[in-house]
């Protein structure tokens, strides 16, 4: 069955550093997300990307966040200088554009800002 | 705003149990409802999704209840096993894209 994929599982940085986040969407899926859990906290929506373009995002998704699908495959969160509070969870998540419009999520990468 | 709110928090019930978690939401204008299942320090796992025309869903065990106009859903597990221990999750999507969480139910099925 096909799934979403996130790199890596786990990530750990120094204040100030950029990160990538990587994620695979379902390949014929067409909408893709970011969303955030900080530890103890609920699931917090970030942006939404739909035809090469930000569709939504959350007050959360300031300068510091950028998103990007550089090919045909990947779709990618980067935090340019990565704060403390910056450390959580994030999870990738994409949909198709008929049926339900379920959203599947990915397993998440585990960020820690030091 | 939207606000998702789950009932109760923590639920610990013996096995082989029916139960019921609880969500509402505040401003009835959503798109669809998805439960999900989350277990410790892992990603989500879709349970079952009401479209906002929808009244209820089905999946083995599990039946998702919608109810738009007083802003309610309910998921209903029956006859629980320990494997069902993790936190249920649930979340309404808003114009098709912005999606809200509740804090969700943290369950325990005792063997």
């Amino acid at each position: 069955e096909p799934e979403v994929t996130q790199t890596p599982s786990h990530q750990v940085t120094q204040m100030g550093q950029e990160v990538i986040l990587r994620c695979v969407p379902i390949s014929n899926h067409l909408y893709f997300y970011w969303y955030r859990q900080i530890l103890g906290q609920k699931v917090e929506f970030l942006v939404s990307f739909y035809n090469n373009e930000i569709s939504e995002k959350s007050e959360i998704f300031d300068d510091q966040f950028s998103v990007e699908r550089p090919d045909g495959s990947n779709f990618t969160l980067k935090i340019r200088s990565t704060k403390l509070e910056d450390s959580a969870m994030y999870f990738c998540a994409s949909r198709g554009t008929s049926g339900s419009n379920e959203q599947f999520f990915g397993p998440g990468t585990r960020l820690t800002v030091l | 705003k939207q606000e998702v709110t789950q009932i109760p928090a923590a639920l610990s019930v013996p096995e082989g149990e029916n139960l019921v978690l609880n969500c509402s939401f505040t401003d009835s204008a959503i798109y669809n409802l998805q439960w999900f299942r989350q277990d410790p320090g892992k990603g989500l796992t879709s349970l079952l999704l009401i479209q906002s025309s929808q009244r209820e869903q089905t999946s083995g065990r599990l039946n998702a209840s919608l109810d738009k106009s007083s802003g309610r859903s309910t998921l209903y597990i029956a006859a629980s096993q320990p494997g069902d221990s993790a936190t249920y999750l649930c979340a309404v999507c808003l114009n098709n894209n912005d999606m809200r969480f509740g804090a969700g139910t943290r369950l325990t099925v005792k063997p």
